[in-house]
């Protein structure tokens, strides 16, 4: 099975900086989205993404996230300005359609100091 | 809202033992998909098997199968002969079949003792 990749595999920023998340998703697969985890905490939905636009996200996904697939392959998610508890691991998944499973990529740890 | 609720923080088995990690669900829907996903150390997030609702037969992966009870809005995981590798984080995921977004429980620390 491909596999779902993200880079970098951590980020470190300072608070008030933006960044931006990058994800390949399996080449096939239409449906994206984004998780966060906060250390010690359960995986949280952030957005999903079909046909370059936003097709649902959750209430953590404020004004402050953006995303976008910006030339048909990478999958970014962007922080315009990050605060401490952003701190998280971010996870990129896809998937072939809406009624199948999704595929997770390594994450990347993000760290806000 | 749906919530997803896994009440073991922690188990441990023997190797080459069974164990069963359970889940339970609450939904008002009929239709919707369940999975367990694996997460070692590495933090990556392996899908193990999934179960749609409106299956009545329990999924199997080699040494991986649920019991899922419908009624009871129960989606277990028995993982047989245990083996090192299967130590790990495991979440149980609920998804509803009208929207893309996937909800975790809290996940259950499985240990395997040699």
């Amino acid at each position: 099975e491909p596999e779902v990749t993200q880079t970098p595999s951590h980020q470190v920023t300072q608070m008030g900086q933006e960044v931006i998340l990058r994800c390949v998703p399996i080449s096939n697969h239409l449906y994206f989205y984004w998780y966060r985890q906060i250390l010690g905490q359960k995986v949280e939905f952030l957005v999903s993404f079909y046909n370059n636009e936003i097709s649902e996200k959750s209430e953590i996904f404020d004004d402050q996230f953006s995303v976008e697939r910006p030339d048909g392959s990478n999958f970014t998610l962007k922080i315009r300005s990050t605060k401490l508890e952003d701190s998280a691991m971010y996870f990129c998944a896809a998937g072939r359609g809406s009624s199948y499973e999704q595929y997770f990529g390594p994450g990347t740890r993000l760290t806000v100091t | 809202a749906q919530t997803v609720t896994q009440s073991q923080p922690e188990m441990s088995v023997q190797e080459a033992e069974t164990v069963t990690l359970s889940c339970t669900y609450d939904t008002s829907e009929s239709d919707y998909y369940l999975f367990w996903y694996k997460q070692p150390p590495s933090r990556q997030m392996i899908l193990v098997i999934r179960q749609e609702a409106y299956k009545q037969q329990n999924a199997t992966e080699n040494r991986f199968s649920v019991n899922f009870q419908k009624a009871a809005k129960s989606f277990s995981l028995k993982i047989s002969d245990s083996q090192l590798g299967d130590a790990a984080m495991y979440f149980c995921a609920y998804r509803s079949a009208a929207n893309n977004d996937m909800r975790f429980g809290a996940g259950t620390r499985l240990t395997v003792k040699p």
